[in-house]
């Protein structure tokens, strides 16, 4: 019964590929973000999401490109993987768009680009 | 803009000690603040978070923190360090983007308990 889960928990590739990452919470939450956490465990938000609308796009290189064919699924595609690319992403949840509501995170999946 | 400040990226205490992690926030409006553990491999849990019902806010495992408007402090503390506490903590503040929430993370704090 996990809330917010991802596939892969690990995902190892080179250079050039294009890979993917997906997330589904089971929570009813209508809000969905993407954040990346990098070598220095500082995390910075991506990408939201509100009942499959994009809300939320930091500058983030257009090689990543997050789809989200319901709101209990966002999914993360990254083009053309570069060794920066390197770190873990966590998806989370929300309910609604108020400031006070907490967001529930995923287990991470580490990305190692070689 | 808002940002968090999290003093002492590393703080290591003794088992049954105090344990005081530090953060103060920069915030234009009333904030709403958030702790978060991380444990090895693992995801963010909440532990607790301020939503300006009370400044002496209560979350799990027995940790509490207290907000502070006139320090722009809103620091997290437990009374008696267990080994189990051992992890990554890291204080958000909500950021209204367009209408909708944006967490603001601090670069976190790694608690260190030794026996």
């Amino acid at each position: 019964d996990t809330a917010v889960s991802q596939t892969p928990k690990y995902l190892v590739t080179q250079m050039g590929n294009d890979k993917s990452i997906k997330c589904e919470q089971n929570l009813g939450h209508d809000t969905m973000y993407w954040y990346k956490q990098d070598s220095k465990k500082f995390l910075k938000i991506m990408f939201s999401y509100n009942n499959k609308e994009l809300i939320i796009n930091e500058t983030v290189p257009n090689r990543f490109s997050p789809k989200s064919p319901d709101k209990a699924h966002l999914n993360l595609h990254i083009n053309s993987l570069e060794l920066g690319d390197s770190a873990v992403y966590f998806c989370a949840s929300s309910l609604g768009r108020g400031q006070n509501h907490e967001q529930y995170f995923g287990p991470g999946t580490r990305l190692t680009v070689t | 803009a808002q940002s968090v400040t999290q003093l002492g990226s590393h703080v290591s205490v003794s088992e049954g000690a105090l344990v005081l992690l530090r953060c103060n926030y920069s915030s234009s409006v009333p904030p709403y603040l958030f702790w978060y553990v991380q444990y090895p491999n693992q995801g963010l849990q909440l532990l607790l978070k301020y939503t300006s019902a009370a400044t002496l806010v209560k979350g799990i495992n027995g940790f509490e923190a207290e907000f502070k408007k006139s320090e722009t402090s809103f620091h997290l503390t437990k009374p008696s360090a267990h080994m189990s506490d051992a992890a990554e903590y890291f204080c958000a503040v909500s950021f209204d983007s367009g209408g909708y929430n944006k967490l603001i993370f601090g670069a976190g704090t790694r608690l260190a308990v030794h026996p």
